[in-house]
């Protein structure tokens, strides 16, 4: 049982670049979101999935994309890169309302 | 949609003593709050929950306590040891009946446990 697997752990991007972070997920887990962490601001929702097939944005959505064509990855991409899009990433998964989430690793990207 | 408050942002103890990190959350239909431990470099772990139909919860040193009536909830750690440093979240979600079943997070504590 591998968790949650997140891909790269770092990444430098220039501004107006995209790419995509990977996420996947090898317990079965219906929920699944991206966070963004960053100093003093806690951990804040981007995109979320409660099944294949299903997404809604959260608190902080623009500039970023996803999509959940199985129950094991969600993968977020970002459009075109911006200096305020340097953060820690976070995927994270859940069977379902009322049980805690299983993070991964992060991904700290930086955008100059 | 949930709002969650956490207080406070960073807690200094002597190693033994106890702590207290105490979040406040303002949808009554809230009832399952996780708290999360995140040590330096990782994702946050989920170390203990606690619903809505129940007051209090404990795990060895670790207990948190739920009031529904005034929308709090509390994480007390007893005889802390260097290990617990670390920062910690609470999150309050709902059953998906209506509103965000997503967990809201509050913004974290710093927990600095000196031996």
């Amino acid at each position: 049982n591998a968790g949650v697997t997140q891909t790269p752990k770092f990444q430098v991007l220039k501004t107006g670049q995209s790419m995509t972070l990977q996420c996947a997920q090898d317990m079965n887990h219906e929920y699944m979101s991206w966070y963004r962490q960053d100093p003093g601001m806690g951990l804040r929702l981007i995109h979320y999935s409660v099944g294949a097939g299903i997404t809604d944005q959260g608190e902080v959505p623009n500039g970023y994309n996803v999509s959940r064509s199985t129950t094991e990855d969600f993968p977020l991409r970002l459009l075109s890169a911006a200096p305020s899009q340097t953060s820690v990433y976070f995927c994270a998964s859940s069977p379902g309302w009322g049980e805690g989430y299983t993070f991964g690793s992060g991904t700290r990207l930086t955008v100059v | 949609g949930e709002n969650v408050e956490q207080h406070p942002s960073t807690l200094s103890v002597q190693e033994g003593d106890s702590a207290v990190i105490k979040c406040t959350y303002s949808d009554s239909a809230s009832n399952y709050f996780p708290w999360y431990k995140q040590e330096l470099g990782k994702g946050p772990q989920l170390i203990i929950d606690i619903r809505s139909n129940v007051g209090e919860k404990k795990d060895q040193r670790i207990a948190v306590t739920l009031n529904k009536t005034a929308k709090h909830f509390s994480l007390h750690i007893t005889e802390t040891q260097p290990e617990d440093s670390a920062v910690y979240f609470c999150a309050a979600s709902q059953r998906p009946s209506g509103g965000s079943y997503i967990p809201t997070f509050g913004r974290g504590t710093s927990l600095i446990v000196h031996p």
